[in-house]
């Protein structure tokens, strides 16, 4: 149990596009879905936090306008990368959670290079 | 500032050893703390989840935790080279909601053959 999928795993796009990751919990209510950046060698950044039917809370220097999430239901959330630009290239990874105090669990990525 | 903090390695041990990951936390409201395998490539598993202080064993793996020294530590019994990935530290603090994870830099684990 408790799989999260994410589509796509790999993406490359020109500069200047905007690209949409989609984040699903296959056999759970995701109440709340986390978004996370990876840079090589480095860790996990928190990006935004993400309540089903609210808006997404951005961690501080993460600009909202640029990184658009929306969680319209208990089993999707979405990730847009705005007028992408090279470095944004990193590799995204979503988590969710069914219950306020439940563990996380971690979708499989996206691995986005901007050209 | 919450951070978690691990040697990044690499630490290799020889196949069949005890691989020992050790991790320190700065927020003493902090109260569970997680270890996550990450494979190069792919995204992050959890392994073991520890809440109180002492020990506590899943299979060959054992989650240490004392809040005192606010310190955290996976023990790795028999490693086998497919224990080989970053091993990170994660703590579970407040956040939006009720609660985010905050994660160390992770330690690169090599087990040799």
């Amino acid at each position: 149990g408790a799989v999260v999928s994410q589509h796509p795993s790999r993406v490359i796009c020109k500069s200047g596009t905007s690209v949409k990751i989609e984040c699903r919990s296959l056999d759970f209510q995701a109440t709340t879905m986390f978004w996370y950046r990876q840079f090589p060698k480095k860790s996990l950044m928190l990006m935004a936090t993400s309540n089903e039917g609210s808006k997404a809370t951005y961690e501080q220097g993460v600009e909202k306008d640029k990184f658009l999430i929306n969680h319209a239901s208990l089993t999707l959330s979405t990730l847009t990368v705005t007028s992408a630009h090279p470095e944004d290239s990193s590799f995204y990874i979503c988590s969710a959670r069914d219950i306020p105090d439940g563990d996380q669990y971690f979708g499989p990525g996206t691995r986005l290079l901007v050209l | 500032q919450k951070e978690v903090e691990q040697n990044s390695g690499p630490l290799s041990v020889p196949e069949g050893a005890i691989a020992s990951l050790n991790c320190t936390y700065s927020d003493r409201v902090s109260q569970s703390f997680f270890w996550y395998r990450q494979y190069s490539g792919k995204s992050p598993e959890l392994i073991m989840s520890i809440y109180s202080n002492g020990d506590k064993e899943d299979g060959r793996f054992t989650a240490q935790l004392n809040k005192a020294s606010q310190y955290v530590s996976l023990l790795i019994r028999d490693s086998q080279p497919s224990d080989s990935a970053t091993y990170l530290c994660a703590s579970k603090t407040p956040g939006a909601g009720s609660y985010q994870l905050t994660f160390g830099k992770g330690t690169k684990l090599s087990v040799i053959p």
